[in-house]
């Protein structure tokens, strides 16, 4: 169990159009999700947290407006990257949190996004 | 502010030996400490997790302590194979949000 997909797996799209990309958890509830990005040999950094039925909370220089999130139900979070930028190209991965449990993050397979 | 260093970028060790990794941290008292495994253009893979009231804990070939002191965490994977070849992070956290480190990729040779 706790199994997290992401799609797509790989995006390439051209500068000023915007991405979404999808976090859903397979077998299970998450209440939380996160997103991170990561760049070649660098480690993964959160952009921001999801919760259900809330607002995003983002993390220190994320843009809200650049990267929107939306948390509509228990298994589905969506990070849409605006207006992308070459320097936007990166690994995006998501994590989720079990409803009522403890401290482990399942983490997705991750979405390459190259923006040309 | 917080810091997180793994030992080194990479690791190569001959099949059956033991690896050890490290993780070292400042400005920072986490409550948790977990280990991932990642492989190249993947997520990461929970492994482990240790509390900071946690001396050390185990799972199969694998094996982490937790010295709140030195503020460091040593990853050992034992008897190790070349399918244990990936990326290992270290990760810290207070709560939910998770600190990464950059990893050490081991790579274990036949």
């Amino acid at each position: 169990g706790a199994v997290v997909s992401q799609h797509p797996s790989r995006v390439i799209c051209k500068s000023g159009t915007s991405v979404k990309i999808e976090c859903r958890s397979l077998d299970f509830q998450a209440t939380t999700m996160f997103w991170y990005r990561q760049f070649p040999k660098q480690s993964l950094m959160l952009m921001a947290t999801s919760n259900e039925g809330s607002k995003a909370t983002y993390e220190q220089g994320v843009e809200k407006d650049k990267f929107l999130i939306n948390h509509a139900s228990l298994t589905l979070s969506t990070l849409t990257v605006t207006s992308a930028h070459p320097e936007d190209s990166s690994f995006y991965i998501c994590s989720a949190r079990r409803t009522g449990d403890s401290y482990e993050q399942y983490f997705g397979p991750g979405t390459r996004l190259t923006v040309t | 502010s917080q810091k997180i260093e793994q030992n080194s970028e990479a690791l190569n060790i001959q099949e059956g030996k033991t690896a050890t990794l490290t993780c070292n941290y400042t400005n920072y008292s986490p409550a948790y400490l977990q280990w991932y495994r990642q492989d190249p253009g993947r997520g990461p893979v929970f492994l482990l997790l240790i509390r900071e009231n946690e001396k050390e804990k185990r799972k199969e070939r694998l094996k982490v302590t937790f010295d709140t002191t030195l503020k460091q965490s040593l990853f050992h994977i034992t008897a190790s194979q070349p399918a244990d070849s990936a990326t290992y992070l270290c990760a810290l956290t207070n709560d939910y949000k998770l600190s990464f480190g950059a990893g050490t990729t081991v790579t274990v040779r036949a």
